[in-house]
Parts: C-alpha cells; sequence; structure tokens
C-alpha cells in the first residue's frame, strides 16, 4: 500500500501547454523531493524541500517550479511544456534528520510532450 | 564528494542464473548508509535494503545477498537463482549525515532476466 500518491500517473500533453504533477504523502515526512528519469536510466534531483514554504533546486536545472504549502503536498508545475521535458517524474520523501532512511517513492508520472 | 558508480549498465542473463550487480562507492565521511532500490518496468523505486558502514555483515534474503566490503568500497547485490521477474533496473544508492541528507544514487543496471 503506497504512501506517497502521483498523479497522474501518465501524460500526453502539447507544446506550450501548463502542467502540474501531484505529489502526495501521508507519512508526516518533512524532506521530499522530486527526480526526473531520463530514458538512460539516471535520476536526477531536481527539486527538494526540508518542509512547508522551503524549497531548493537540485542538482539538476530544470524549468519547473515546485511549492510546499502544506507538509503532505508537493507539486511540481511546468509553465510552458516543451518535448525536452519528455521524462518521468519520481517524489519520494524521507523522516527528518536521519541519514539512516531511505527514501519512499511514489510509482512516478510519465509526461509525454507532443 | 560522494559518488556512487555502477560500471555494469545493462546485465542480461538466463533464467536460473546467477547475477551479480556491482556498486562502488566513495565517501569522505566515516558514517554513511548505503541502499539498494529495485525499479521494475511499471516505473516505481523499491526499498531492498539498507546497510550503515559500521556494520560489514553480508546479509542474505531469500535469493538475494548483498556483500559489503569498506576495504574496497564496494556494496555488491547477488541473486541466485534468477527469475524472470527480477527483470528491473537495480539502483546503488548512498546517504550520510551532512545538512541536507541526500541520497546519492548510482546510474542504475538493467537487469534482463530471458526464460
Amino acid at each position: 500500500e503506497a504512501d506517497i500518491y502521483q498523479t497522474p500517473r501518465y501524460l500526453v500533453i502539447g507544446t506550450g501547454k501548463k502542467i502540474t504533477l501531484e505529489c502526495s504523502q501521508t507519512m508526516g515526512h518533512d524532506k521530499m523531493y522530486w527526480y526526473q528519469q531520463d530514458p538512460g536510466m539516471e535520476l536526477h534531483l531536481i527539486h527538494y524541500s526540508y518542509g512547508v514554504n522551503s524549497t531548493e533546486k537540485g542538482d539538476l536545472s530544470s524549468e519547473s517550479t515546485v511549492s510546499r504549502i502544506r507538509t503532505e503536498h508537493f507539486p511540481l508545475t511546468l509553465e510552458s511544456a516543451r518535448p525536452s521535458h519528455t521524462s518521468q517524474y519520481l517524489c519520494a520523501s524521507s523522516e527528518p534528520g536521519q541519514a539512516s532512511y531511505g527514501y519512499t517513492f511514489g510509482s512516478g508520472t510519465r509526461l509525454t510532450v507532443v | 564528494a560522494q559518488k556512487v558508480t555502477q560500471a555494469q549498465t545493462e546485465i542480461s542473463v538466463v533464467e536460473k542464473e546467477d547475477v551479480t550487480l556491482d556498486c562502488v562507492y566513495e565517501t569522505r565521511d566515516t558514517t554513511y548508509y548505503l541502499f539498494w532500490y529495485k525499479q521494475p518496468p511499471s516505473g516505481e523505486l523499491v526499498f531492498l535494503i539498507r546497510r550503515n558502514s559500521f556494520d560489514e555483515q553480508n546479509e542474505i534474503s531469500g535469493r538475494y545477498s548483498w556483500n559489503f566490503q569498506k576495504s574496497t568500497s564496494s556494496f555488491n547485490f547477488t541473486i541466485t537463482a534468477s527469475q524472470v521477474v527480477d527483470s528491473a533496473v537495480y539502483f546503488c544508492a548512498l546517504r550520510y549525515n551532512n545538512a541536507g541528507n541526500m541520497l546519492t544514487f548510482g546510474g542504475g543496471t538493467r537487469l534482463m532476466v530471458k526464460p
């Protein structure tokens, strides 16, 4: 049973459209993350948050933006989608302060921009 | 800086063969944690195991086993008697007690098990 939910699971959208990928977790985790996974498999951290009203950019520059108004919700927005944004987007969360814990991942959103 | 290297991009085996996925890591920290995740075709990442830097005991869970060797900075993963359902991408990851507690992933190894 998933404790972190991503919607939609699949999305095909036209160039120039604005989209929001949803991510919600029920575990009360303060830390949340967005990863972009290219077809070559590698995972790239694009955004993370340490808690409400905290957002940071990750290792890979991304044109997307995120917000963290509530602990359980960490949506990702693309203001104007382009074909280069086609990818899988994975959301994750983790226990605060403890490196011994891994991340819990959502099922991902496969985005295709045509 | 920390880094995780999975040199094997893709491995193909026939069902019932044993297969080992290699993972080499770099970190200056003395306290750190190593992880393996499985990503089946459905896309989600599934946690398999966590190992801390002070525990070098190997672990076995069913057909899965892990060999942690600090001397060579390796944390290899072996699947015994592989099955088609083992086909997936496997990620090794490293996390340490810095301010961010970030998880650093290797590039992944795609395992294909053929019937």
